[in-house]
């Protein structure tokens, strides 16, 4: 079974920090994406990576995708409270069928 | 557009009862997603369509659920009967058509089911 694992599970920082989550597998995925979801909503989807090795910026996030496609990173710069919300990393074991992660609960304090 | 559609938005029921919850996708999108979400086992994907044609339907729990989608814009998830351990946030993601082999799914708001 193909699983992605998240870490941390929560975490906890306050507003200005930098911060890192990962996101995790022992198998290759031929794309990897992160949503935010914030309570009471769906996950709206951040970014999709595509390529070993790529790395994408949006806004104060940055997103990698591992050179073995086995893994990803989200890093936010200098947090804010409207970051807060459940960061989940998804990806397709097979076609047009994503498994999601077990999830970063973020809480960024003011 | 307004995004994808649920309906309820909460539904509480008592056990045994039959449960439907409606989606309604955004317009063109050829793909849809029903999954369910819980603190325990995170979002699991239940079944997809691809136009309006279940394509997997392995993360159906068990009988008890069934899944329809009789034409472009409208899909129901039925769960009769209900039982306690089905109460979880259902749900409805649709995407456009593949490309380059990713595809982007936009959520619904869910259901929040509460089975008593």
């Amino acid at each position: 079974t193909q699983l992605l694992e998240q870490s941390p599970q929560f975490l906890s920082i306050q507003e200005g920090e930098n911060l890192t989550v990962y996101c995790n597998s022992s198998s290759v995925f031929s794309s990897l994406q992160w949503y935010r979801q914030e309570p009471g909503e769906g996950p709206v989807l951040l970014v999709t990576v595509v390529t070993g090795g790529e790395v994408k910026k949006l806004k104060r996030l940055t997103f990698q995708f591992g050179d073995a496609r086995k893994d990803s990173s989200l890093h936010i710069t200098a947090a804010q409270t409207g970051d807060t919300g459940l960061y989940l990393c998804a990806g397709p074991p097979g076609t047009y069928k994503y498994i999601f992660g077990t999830g970063t609960r973020l809480k960024v304090l003011a | 557009d307004a995004g994808v559609i649920q309906s309820p938005r909460h539904e509480v029921t008592e056990m045994g009862q039959e449960v439907t919850l409606r989606c309604k996708p955004i317009s063109g999108h050829d793909y849809l997603f029903w999954y369910r979400q819980t603190m325990m086992r995170g979002l699991e994907l239940l079944i997809y369509f691809n136009n309006n044609v279940p394509i997997d339907d392995s993360g159906m729990p068990e009988d008890r659920f069934s899944a329809k989608m009789p034409n472009a814009s409208f899909s129901t998830l039925k769960i009769q009967p209900s039982e306690p351990r089905d109460s979880a946030v259902y749900f409805c993601a649709s995407s456009p058509i593949d490309r380059a082999s990713t595809y982007e799914q936009y959520f619904g708001p869910g259901t929040r089911l509460t089975v008593t």
